[in-house]
């Protein structure tokens, strides 16, 4: 398995609340994505980085924000979460190559929001 | 925008026996790569296999092999001796490498395997 890392696994909040799903990975990898997945649906990319402070918007919105201080770690912030970010949230990296390299996941962060 | 379609959601295969999972995805690019990725109850989605758009020769790993019909734009994937550790969702992927080399995953919906005993 990758040596990709996602906490919490489960979080059950309050509407309002601020929350921070962190992800770390340990194998160098300049890119990291987030995915959202709801239950038996596909992934949808929320966001993406390239490297350190570089961040951008996937394909599909999210109120969510990103950060990239460190190669290792891209934590999703929620400001003030609502019950329709309730989902599964996937962390995923890949290293840089021309040719192209398998991306890997974390387990994923589930997330309800009551 | 590339899309991915798996058109079954569901599928179930008798251990011991293979089974064929479907995709097909539409694209006007003539290079980029295929994945299948498998997803496990609550555990981690990692990757069955993937497959180069400019390779003829179909991607084979131990058990699992894929049938890429690129004028078709088909790509599936075959699962030989099927084990219960199998029983998952498979998600066919597309990858994409947009202008400044990220490189982002479009998915298909899905499909979850039974694996019976």
């Amino acid at each position: 398995e990758a040596d990709i890392y996602q906490t919490p696994r489960y979080l059950v909040i309050g509407t309002g609340k601020k929350i921070t799903l962190e992800c770390s990975q340990t194998m160098g990898h300049d890119k990291m994505y987030w995915y959202q997945q709801d239950p038996g649906m596909e992934l949808h990319l929320i966001h993406y980085s390239y490297g350190v402070n570089s961040t951008e918007k996937g394909d599909l919105s999210s109120e969510s924000t990103v950060s990239r201080i460190r190669t290792e770690h891209f934590p999703l912030t929620l400001e003030s979460a609502r019950p329709s970010h309730t989902s599964q949230y996937l962390c995923a990296s890949s290293e840089y190559s021309p040719s192209g390299n398998t991306i890997y996941f974390g387990e994923g962060s589930w997330l309800t929001v009551v | 925008a590339q899309t991915v379609t798996q058109s079954q959601p569901e599928m179930s295969v008798q251990e011991a026996e293979t089974v064929t999972l479907s995709c097909t995805y539409d694209t006007s690019e003539s290079d980029y790569y295929l994945f299948w990725y498998k997803q496990p109850p609550s555990r981690q989605m990692i990757l069955v296999i993937r497959q180069e758009a400019y390779k003829q020769q179909n991607a084979t790993e131990n058990r699992f092999s894929v049938n890429f019909q690129k004028a078709a734009k088909s790509f599936s994937l075959k699962i030989s001796d099927s084990q219960l550790g199998d029983a998952a969702m498979y998600f066919c992927a597309y990858r994409s490498v947009t202008q400044g080399g990220s490189e982002k995953l479009v998915f298909g919906k899905g499909m979850k395997l039974t694996v019976n005993p």
